[in-house]
């Protein structure tokens, strides 16, 4: 079946801009992550969701970053006046419950100028 | 909270060789999952193999395999006759059995030389 997508695959936006990612998880996948990866480094956790509930928010490093997924399906991430620090690849992965392997997007890499 | 090391930025390997990338974990739990990663420049995060704590025998997945050691928090990954489609980075990642995120290391990147 399909994998996890993500759109758009780039972005590039200028600072104090708002932006929105958005996930497409595997259908049926009840368990939703956002993370954040910069360059040379490894995956950073944001957000975690299960259902249409955040379940962990932890990882948002600010209240200009935000997250969504009212139908418990697709999921929005949202970042408020954008700094150029917020440039990075920005990963979603889903998997069928809290507690199985995740399955990842192809991320979307956002610049900020 | 818990942290994921790869002492090893890159790592170098001839064609049919094997390779060990290593990794070290530092956790309080008693359960978890362990997992190695490998993302090419396409930037998707492909599931190479997956450990579950509680299993004393090691996972293999074909040309891959782990060595992992509980009671020293070391989750080494062994790639058997190295192909060129292996070139790529590495992370190794934990995930707590009752917690929803996992915990990357920084990453290794593996190249393989013709």
């Amino acid at each position: 079946g399909a994998g996890v997508s993500q759109t758009p695959s780039n972005k590039v936006t200028e600072k104090g801009k708002y932006v929105e990612l958005r996930c497409d998880p595997i259908s049926g996948h009840t368990a939703l992550y956002w993370y954040r990866q910069s360059l040379g480094q490894g995956p950073e956790f944001l957000i975690y969701f299960q259902g249409t509930g955040a379940a962990d928010d932890s990882g948002l490093p600010n209240d200009r970053f935000f997250a969504v997924r009212p139908e418990g399906s697709v999921s929005t991430l949202k970042i408020q006046r954008t700094e150029r620090g917020d440039s990075a690849v920005y990963l979603c992965a889903s998997s069928s419950d809290y507690s199985d392997t995740q399955y990842f997007g192809p991320g979307t890499r956002l610049t900020v100028l | 909270a818990q942290t994921v090391t790869q002492s090893q930025p890159e790592m170098s390997v001839q064609e049919a060789e094997t390779v060990t990338l290593s990794c070290t974990y530092d956790t309080s739990e008693s359960d978890y999952y362990l997992f190695w990663y490998k993302q090419p420049p396409s930037r998707q995060m492909i599931l190479v193999i997956r450990q579950e704590a509680y299993k004393q025998q090691n996972a293999t997945e074909n040309r891959f395999s782990v060595n992992f050691q509980k009671a020293a928090k070391s989750f080494s990954l062994k790639i058997s006759d190295s192909q060129l489609g292996d070139a790529a980075m590495y992370f190794c990642a934990y995930k707590g059995t009752n917690a929803g995120k996992s915990t990357f290391g920084d990453g290794t990147t593996l190249t393989v030389k013709p």
